[in-house]
């Protein structure tokens, strides 16, 4: 167990450019997970994948963002046209389905949009 | 998932005291989970509960269920400087989990 892995640990970038983020989940999860958390609050849930499966999205995710998990095991998140709103940490999670289903968490991507 | 809600959203103790974060909601929870954060860290898990007027120890932790299944607790007795960080209480229906905005502890030594 490898732990979820996340790449890059640090993105900087300019208002407008396009980044994607990938994260490598432990290996034998089904479920995977993108959160957002900003200072001083919780992690923002954004959307969640079971197997290649997209089975949500936020409401509060634009059009600008979006996620992939083509064979259901590594997941990408690449944010179009970026807005420094969307400077962030953006948590990887991925878990087993269960009864007593809990988060591992990768280190995160840190965005900063200048 | 249902929005929980914690206070305090800040305690400061001195190493030695005992901490107390409260989590509630207006609805029934089907489960509830607790994670820490420390700084500059990401969010692991620490203990679920499921069952109403569940208690779970871990060490000088204490997890707390209500018996309506709308509130729970974290305890910590004497708490010390690996303490510090961030609890969330995480409210789980189906899938999404819901975080809270947190308890930062810190413990001046």
């Amino acid at each position: 167990d490898t732990g979820v892995s996340q790449n890059p640990r640090h993105k900087i970038t300019k208002r407008g450019q396009n980044v994607t983020f990938r994260c490598d989940p432990i290996s034998e999860h089904n479920r995977l997970y993108w959160y957002r958390q900003t200072l001083g609050q919780g992690p923002e849930f954004l959307t969640y994948f079971q197997n290649e499966a997209q089975l949500e999205k936020s409401r509060l995710l634009s059009d600008r963002f979006s996620a992939e998990r083509p064979k259901g095991s590594f997941s990408t998140l690449e944010i179009q046209r970026t807005e420094q709103g969307d400077s962030a940490m953006y948590l990887c999670a991925s878990s087993l389905a269960g009864i007593n289903e809990k988060l591992f968490f990768g280190s995160g991507t840190q965005l900063s949009v200048l | 998932g249902q929005q929980v809600m914690q206070i305090p959203q800040y305690q400061h103790v001195q190493e030695g005291e005992d901490f107390t974060t409260y989590c509630n909601s207006s609805t029934t929870l089907s489960n509830i989970q607790w994670y820490k954060q420390r700084p500059g860290g990401h969010p692991v898990f620490l203990i679920q509960l499921v069952k109403s007027g569940e208690v779970k120890k871990q060490k000088r932790l204490t997890f707390q269920f209500g018996e309506a299944k709308k509130n729970s607790s974290l305890h910590i007795t004497a708490t010390q400087t690996t303490d510090v960080g961030t609890y969330f209480c995480v409210e789980g229906s189906n899938y999404k989990l819901t975080f809270g905005k947190g308890t930062l502890l810190t413990v001046n030594p």
